[in-house]
């Protein structure tokens, strides 16, 4: 159980176009998702919380307009990569908590943007 | 405010041998400790998890780590190295109110060498 899916794990496009990046909990419900961005060699960077049905709450220093976060239901929150820069290009992780569990998160594969 | 610090962005040990990956934290109240494995283009995989229970934490993979208050470590260890050990493995701490919040460690590399 526990099981969240990314998609894409891959995506390649052009600078100034937007990428959409799903989260799924494939077997529970998740209130809350978190969205991390990973830099090569480096660790994980807290982008901001998704919370169902409430606007997310971003990390100092993340540009809310530039990485849009939607968490419509229970079971799917969205980032958004709006306008894309070669910058942006990196590793994005989703995770999600269940509700009343012990800290613990579960995470996505992961889905690796390259902006060309 | 919390923090992680892994000492050694990469380890190298021999297959056969013991691996340990160091982990120590700051925090102003009871934390969760958490040990995640990361293998390449992958998400993260939970190796244990602390969470105030027995200080000693048994995980998957024969990983164990345990919880030392007095050093506020959380160090990593397996007897033996096996070649698909080989990963990026992360320290993590959340504060223990069930915020889910993580703070990550920088991560250290561990090479499995045949």
């Amino acid at each position: 159980g526990a099981v969240v899916s990314q998609h894409p794990s891959r995506v390649i496009c052009k600078s100034g176009t937007s990428v959409k990046i799903e989260c799924r909990s494939l077997d529970f419900q998740a209130t809350t998702m978190f969205w991390y961005r990973q830099f090569p060699k480096k660790s994980l960077m807290l982008m901001a919380t998704s919370n169902e049905g409430s606007k997310a709450t971003y990390e100092q220093g993340v540009e809310k307009d530039k990485f849009l976060i939607n968490h419509a239901s229970l079971t799917l929150s969205t980032l958004t990569v709006t306008s894309a820069h070669p910058e942006d290009s990196s590793f994005y992780i989703c995770s999600a908590s269940l509700a009343g569990g012990t800290g613990e998160l579960f995470f996505g594969e992961g889905s690796r943007l390259t902006v060309l | 405010a919390q923090s992680v610090t892994q000492l050694g962005s990469h380890v190298s040990v021999s297959e056969g041998a013991l691996v340990l990956l160091r982990c120590n934290y700051s925090s102003s109240v009871p934390p969760y400790l958490f040990w995640y494995v990361q293998y390449p283009n992958q998400g993260l995989q939970l190796l244990l998890k602390y969470t105030s229970a027995a200080t000693l934490v048994k995980g998957i993979n024969g990983f164990e780590a345990e919880f030392k208050k007095s050093e506020t470590s959380f160090h990593l260890t397996k007897p033996s190295a096996h070649m698909s050990d080989a990963a990026e493995y992360f320290c993590a701490v959340s504060e223990a109110s069930g915020t889910y919040k993580y703070i990550f460690g920088t991560g250290t590399r561990l090479k499995v060498l045949a």
